[in-house]
């Protein structure tokens, strides 16, 4: 079945940049996500990509993919404490009702 | 913008009583919603698959005779999480799509339940 992995942990300095990587390897994914999730909260869309897609700017947030390793990266410039949250890595199938399969998640922390 | 209601936000139950959470689209329709399971510090977990007006979709290894849903309408699944056990302590969140667009950023969380049964 589909399987999508990411790192656990990841510490970074404040200022830097935050580089989260995830593989995933459904080759029908359409879409790919970054959500993030704050203690105890739901979770926030933050970006995603379309799979015909190599990369995706928003401010801060790059998202690239490569499709043909399927590996997807959230790079996150100019880390902020605000930034600290839990990452989570997603990906769906095309169809009307697809479900989406979510990593494991990566802990963000900052350090000052 | 739109948003997923669920309710109620953390919940604390006795074992071997039945809770429901609730998931609302509130201002728009959506024939498939999901639930999802988190334990702590882990991933979610995708339970079910809701469908409006019939039976919903269970993932392998969920059972569907303790975490029922209903989907009676447009805007409104239930999960029942019935005879409660300590094991069944968890963060459920549902996520709803609105079905008039298929984009991906079309589909939204709820902001979780977290049971604990004691």
């Amino acid at each position: 079945g589909e399987d999508v992995e990411q790192s656990l942990f990841l510490s970074v300095r404040e200022g830097d940049s935050s580089v989260i990587n995830c593989t995933y390897t459904d080759s029908s994914s359409t879409y790919l996500y970054w959500y993030k999730q704050e203690p105890g909260a739901g979770l926030q869309l933050l970006t995603y990509i379309f799979s015909n897609m190599d990369m995706k700017q928003d401010q801060r947030l790059t998202v690239l993919l490569n499709k043909k390793d399927k590996h997807l990266s959230l790079r996150i410039a100019d880390t902020q404490t605000g930034d600290s949250a839990i990452y989570f890595c997603a990906e769906e199938g095309y169809s009307s009702a697809s479900k989406i399969i979510f990593g494991s998640g990566t802990r963000l922390s900052i350090r000052p | 913008g739109a948003v997923v209601s669920q309710h109620p936000s953390w919940v604390i139950c006795k074992s071997g009583t039945s809770v429901k959470i609730e998931c609302r689209s509130l201002d728009f329709q959506a024939t498939t919603m999901f639930w999802y399971r988190q334990f702590p510090k882990q991933s979610l977990m995708l339970m079910a698959t809701s469908n409006e007006g019939s039976k919903a979709t269970y993932e392998q290894g969920v059972e569907k005779d303790k975490f029922l849903i209903n989907h009676a309408s447009l805007t409104l699944s239930t999960l029942t999480v019935t005879s409660a056990h300590p094991e069944d302590s968890s963060f459920y969140i549902c996520s709803a799509r609105d079905q008039l667009n298929r984009e991906a950023e079309k589909l939204f969380f709820g902001s979780g339940t977290q049971l604990s049964v004691l």
